[in-house]
């Protein structure tokens, strides 16, 4: 079965670039979601078709997606990014997955 | 402004089953498909399976198929997730969400708060 995986955590002073990374076997031919989720809440989308960004989401974040890697990229970091981070593709009709999750810590 | 609204927490003993609600408003229901993902602790996301409001028709995680039901009713705008055969393991936080797009279950993209449902003896 497809798996999707990330680095369990990482960490980042405020004002520089974080990049989270997702890896899957082709991944580059799926569609990546990004999601933010703080502690206690419910997930919020980030970055939707690998690079697309919704409405009140900072422009700070983005995404990109080739080969076997999904990035998500969060520039200038910001005290209020810090928060678990998954990925998510629809691998087929029958099955939605979910990345293992980064746990992003700023310093 | 869009929104879900998920019911209550939940106590069930093993081998029960339970039904979790979610009401929609906001937008056109029968639009978007609602899709049902969990949260056990400390656990990544876990796609249970969606629902076309319009519909009915159901998709499932092949984990899932033959233990989980997904209905909705559409007078009241609101989407059910049944759960049955209840485990330890099935402790968790249930969300529901809507799609991003109209009529694809492509991406869950807005989310109720969570229902935690906790199975214990």
């Amino acid at each position: 079965s497809y798996v999707l995986t990330q680095p369990p955590s990482m960490s980042v002073a405020p004002g520089e670039t974080a990049r989270i990374t997702c890896g899957g076997n082709n991944i580059g031919s799926k569609s990546v979601h990004w999601y933010k989720q703080k502690p206690g809440q419910a997930p919020v989308l980030v970055i939707y078709y690998d690079s697309d960004r919704p409405s009140g989401i900072p422009e700070r974040f983005s995404g990109s997606n080739s080969g076997n890697t999904a990035t998500l990229t969060i520039s200038r970091v910001e005290a209020e990014d810090e928060a678990d981070y998954y990925c998510h593709v629809w691998e087929t009709t029958s099955d939605h997955l979910f990345g293992g999750g980064t746990k992003l810590t700023v310093l | 402004q869009v929104q879900l609204v998920q019911s209550g927490a939940e106590v069930e003993k093993p081998g029960a089953s339970v039904k979790v609600s979610c009401k929609a408003s906001g937008y056109s229901f029968t639009d978007y498909f609602i899709h049902w993902v969990r949260q056990a602790p400390g656990q990544r996301l876990q796609w249970l399976g969606s629902i076309n409001p319009n519909s009915g028709g159901t998709i499932s995680a092949p984990k899932f198929q033959g233990r989980v039901t997904m209905t909705r009713d559409t007078s009241l705008t609101t989407a059910y997730l049944e759960v049955t055969s209840l485990q330890s393991d099935d402790t968790a936080i249930y969300f529901c969400a809507r799609d991003l797009i109209t009529a694809r279950p492509v991406c869950p993209a807005l989310w109720g708060q969570g229902t935690l449902v906790t199975v214990s003896s």
